[in-house]
């Protein structure tokens, strides 16, 4: 069974940075590209990112690049999201999701806030 | 980046059909766009419902079907049951690079 666990969510201030990390098993994580996607509060979703297989193209959606960037490491089945300079409009639920198919992670609460 | 578009709200009968529509700002929606359809319910994670244009998980109900149509992608609901009231997104990839639409509220009525 495909399984997607993110953690590192929480409570940041402004400027802040987090790391969110997603443990994939059921499956080789390093088959498949893989993505963030959140949906802020009341709000639609928003993908954020995906990154290749073999890690070596990673896309960004234009408000978010150079700000975020995401990793994998297949090794310990295992994607990252590293959130620097965080913004009030970054608070959302971040999602860990597997491209080929569309299988979801529970999703992991960030909140930027003073 | 590409926009993409949905009809914000639709209403359907009980047991009647209705077509949720997921447009391209950059043209015609074809299965290089690899369009997916989400369902999600107030709380809920997002479920995917349909991947690559028309392909079905073994979770997505029957009466959920979906095609490329007059240069969108569609997904059709035949035969609604209250339990389908929810939201539904579309997405679709642009070169690597994917953007999901607004979302279509579907109220069952």
């Amino acid at each position: 069974e495909v399984q997607l666990v993110e953690s590192g969510g929480g409570l940041v201030q402004p400027g802040g940075s987090l790391r969110l990390s997603c443990a994939a098993s059921g499956f080789t994580a390093g088959s498949y590209w893989m993505s963030w996607v959140r949906q802020a509060p009341g709000k639609g979703l928003e993908w954020v990112a995906n990154i290749k297989q073999d890690g070596s193209e990673k896309n960004y959606v234009d408000s978010m690049k150079g700000r975020f960037t995401i990793s994998r490491d297949n090794a310990k089945n295992s994607l990252h999201l590293q959130m620097n300079s965080l913004r009030l409009d970054d608070t959302a639920v971040y999602y860990c999701v597997r491209d080929y198919g569309g299988y979801w992670g529970q999703g992991t609460l960030v909140t930027v806030s003073s | 980046q590409a926009v993409v578009t949905q009809e914000p709200s639709l209403t359907v009968s009980p047991g009647g059909t209705v077509t949720l529509t997921c447009g391209s700002s950059t043209g015609a929606v074809t299965s290089v766009h690899y369009p997916y359809w989400f369902q999600q319910k107030p709380g809920q994670v997002p479920r995917t419902l349909i991947y690559d244009t028309s392909n079905k998980h073994s979770w997505t109900p029957a009466r959920f079907s979906a095609s490329l149509l007059g240069g969108k992608a569609a997904l059709t609901l035949s035969g609604a049951q209250p339990e389908d009231e929810a939201e539904y997104y579309c997405l679709l990839t642009y070169s690597g690079a994917r953007v999901f639409g607004g979302g279509t509220k579907l109220t069952v009525l």
